[in-house]
């Protein structure tokens, strides 16, 4: 069974500066890697798919990187709305579905 | 547009039964994998459970296998999932979701959950 690994945990940035969350799987996933954003109350929100493909109306601000087991998630102006929680999930073969536990982004 | 919207979800005691439902609309309902998916307090994301889009495969994790069964009525656009003996570790803010066109078993669509309490 893969296992992802999100860090960190909690990540502290500034509004205007960059953020980068990884995601690391036990073992290769390829490129079969997609990023969500979660606020409270909301449903999630597909970010990322194949590890790099912004989803429908996703801005630019957000991209995606990384193939095989490492993985990164890089806002690169974070605005107030981007405040969130972030989860990474690996999706390579049936039956799919597995997330990693989350890293929140707060506001510094 | 698409719409998948959540209903069921309430307090219950522990080794009681609740079934949840999904309302999906705007895309044809019977040509996509759909999930279910949960939060649990201070928890992450669990996907608990899929279901083949004509119903004929369907997947649990083991946290819920069991206890819990997915099913489908493609005749009425709808989502359900019985959960059977609720235990506290089952309280969850619940949400489907649905797979990819090509199934790729990523979710581009969610709803906005209904909230399940398991508590004495």
């Amino acid at each position: 069974e893969v296992v992802m690994t999100q860090s960190p945990a909690t990540l502290s940035v500034s509004p205007g500066e960059r953020a980068t969350l990884s995601c690391r799987a036990s073992q290769s996933v390829d490129k079969t890697l997609a990023w969500y954003q979660h606020k409270p109350g909301q449903a999630p929100r597909l970010l990322i798919y194949g590890a790099s493909t912004r989803a429908t109306g996703v801005p630019a601000r957000f991209s995606g990187s990384g193939s095989g087991t490492e993985f990164t998630l890089t806002i690169s102006s974070l605005q107030s709305e981007d405040f969130a929680i972030y989860y990474c999930q690996k999706y390579n073969n049936w039956p799919w579905g597995t997330f990693g536990q989350g890293t929140k982004l707060v506001i510094k | 547009q698409v719409q998948l919207v959540e209903s069921g979800g309430g307090v219950v005691q522990p080794g009681m039964s609740l079934t949840l439902s999904c309302a999906a609309s705007g895309f044809t309902f019977s040509n996509y994998v759909m999930h279910w998916v949960r939060l649990a307090p201070g928890k992450g994301l669990e996907r608990v459970a899929v279901i083949w889009y004509d119903g004929s495969s369907k997947y649990y994790e083991d946290s819920v296998k069991g206890r819990f069964t997915i099913s489908r009525d493609n005749s009425k656009n709808t989502l359900f999932l019985q959960m059977n003996s609720l235990r506290a570790e089952d309280t969850a803010v619940y949400y489907c979701a649905r797979d990819t066109a090509m199934i790729d078993g990523y979710f581009a669509y969610w709803g906005q959950g209904t909230l399940v309490t398991v508590s004495s």
